[in-house]
């Protein structure tokens, strides 16, 4: 099973200002990597697939990068919408498999 | 607009079963498979189980030991997920989620979910 683990835990940003998540994977998954906000009591969004493709809809303030077990997400310019939580799943092996997520709180 | 409404709010005893629905509306229903995922309190997401809609064949987690099984009606464009034997540590809020291609590649990935349906074991 392919472990995914994210850094850090908690970002503290303030609106306006870049925020940058981190994701590894234990092994390779390629670029079969999505990236996930989640609000609280809301279903998760997906923000990017394939490691860098933003998903329908989503501002180009997101940004994801990377391949093979280094990843990362970045949020140019912080809106109020954007604190949540968000995380990683590899989908390039089965089981699938997620990080444990990263919350980005009001700095 | 492509949309997976889950069933209701459930609370079961410790031994018991659940199952939880995932209606599916805004495409269609056969042309793509379907996730179930968990989410415990103060916990990681965890992949349950995949359903190949067209055949119903699955692949399932290790972590479930056979207790999860997961169906489908297509007539109902609705995805079922049955756990049993509940325990305390299944309490989660239980999610559905519709799997696409990630073109250009041959894999997929998990793009709408439903608004997920909390499960609560408790004696």
């Amino acid at each position: 099973e392919i472990v995914m683990t994210q850094s850090p835990a908690t970002l503290s940003v303030s609106p306006g200002e870049r925020a940058t998540l981190s994701c590894r994977a234990s092994q390779t998954v390629y670029s079969n990597l999505a990236w996930y906000q989640q609000k609280p009591g809301q279903a998760p969004r997906v923000l990017i697939y394939g490691a860098s493709t933003r998903a329908t809809g989503i501002p180009a303030r997101f940004s994801g990068s990377g391949s093979g077990t280094e990843f990362t997400l970045t949020i140019t310019s912080l809106q109020s919408e954007d604190f949540a939580v968000y995380f990683c799943q590899q989908y390039n092996s089965w089981p699938r498999t997620f990080g444990q997520g990263t919350k980005v709180e009001i700095k | 607009q492509v949309q997976l409404v889950q069933s209701g709010a459930e609370v079961k005893k410790p031994g018991a079963s659940v199952k939880v629905s995932c209606k599916a509306s805004g495409y269609t229903f056969t042309d793509f498979p379907m996730h179930w995922v968990r989410q415990a309190p103060g916990q990681r997401l965890e992949w349950m189980g995949w359903l190949n809609v067209v055949d119903a064949k699955t692949k399932y987690s290790q972590n479930f030991q056979g207790r999860v099984t997961i169906t489908r009606d297509t007539s109902a464009t609705t995805a079922y997920m049955e756990l049993s034997s509940l325990r305390s540590e299944d309490t989660a809020v239980y999610y559905c989620a519709r799997e696409v291609p990630a073109a250009p590649t041959y894999f997929y990935y998990m793009d709408v979910w439903g608004k997920g349906t909390t499960v609560t074991v408790s004696s």
